[in-house]
């Protein structure tokens, strides 16, 4: 079984439609986790770490489910700046490794 | 401003041929990666290292070797041994700690000739 899972997509949304993604892990004791964007043939960048308790930046909102392990991030009013590939990071602590899913693409159309 | 230098950005290797990809950071971090990323798929760990002078295998080691000899330095060697090495490679650096984020460079495109 893979550290994360991720859906690759692609999500092809129009300008201005809230589109959401869901990421799932399977070390129950896994303690950070991140949203990291990656335009095409670039680094990845941060996006948001992602908390318990959840956590807002502007149009972009990521949310922790323990008891479910999965986490998720919604983006409202996509722009077409938005169109990216999403990737889920985990980081479960022993051995300081980080665990990637696959990256879900997002297009969003004018 | 601090960050990660990765040299050069795009390379080419003749086969049998080992080729270095340099990896920078002026972070301070103790913590240093290196992962490879092949189209359409996620980033597979090649090589970490958590304190200079010490370094693990990641997922798919074989084929590359690192050196850790100075904190701010992580060079990953693409071993002739390794016979699909076409790939983006990316180099990244934690503080090391619980709940810190990684912060990447810019990325090699490595390509055989």
């Amino acid at each position: 079984r893979k550290e994360v899972e991720q859906d690759p997509g692609p999500f092809n949304v129009p300008e201005g439609a809230t589109v959401a993604f869901n990421c799932t892990y399977s070390n129950s004791a896994s303690q950070s986790f991140f949203w990291y964007r990656q335009d095409c043939r670039k680094e990845p960048k941060l996006l948001m770490s992602v908390y318990s308790s959840g956590n807002e930046d502007g149009r972009f909102t990521a949310q922790l489910n323990r008891a479910s392990q999965y986490i998720s991030l919604l983006i409202r009013d996509s722009k077409l700046s938005d169109s990216a590939t999403y990737l889920c990071v985990v980081n479960p602590v022993t051995g300081n490794q980080f665990y990637f899913g696959t990256g879900t693409s997002l297009t969003v159309i004018p | 401003d601090g960050g990660i230098t990765q040299s050069p950005k795009y390379l080419f290797r003749k086969e049998g041929q080992n080729v270095t990809l340099s990896c920078e950071q002026n972070l301070n971090h103790d913590a240093m990666y290196w992962y490879r990323q092949d189209p359409g798929q996620g980033l597979r760990l090649i090589y970490y290292s958590q304190i200079v002078n010490d370094f693990q295998k990641g997922d798919i080691a074989e084929g590359y070797s690192v050196s850790r000899e100075k904190k701010e330095s992580f060079p990953l060697t693409v071993t002739s041994a390794q016979k699909n090495p076409t790939a983006f490679y990316l180099c990244a650096s934690s503080i090391g700690a619980a709940d810190e984020k990684l912060f990447f460079g810019s990325g090699t495109q490595l390509s055989v000739l």
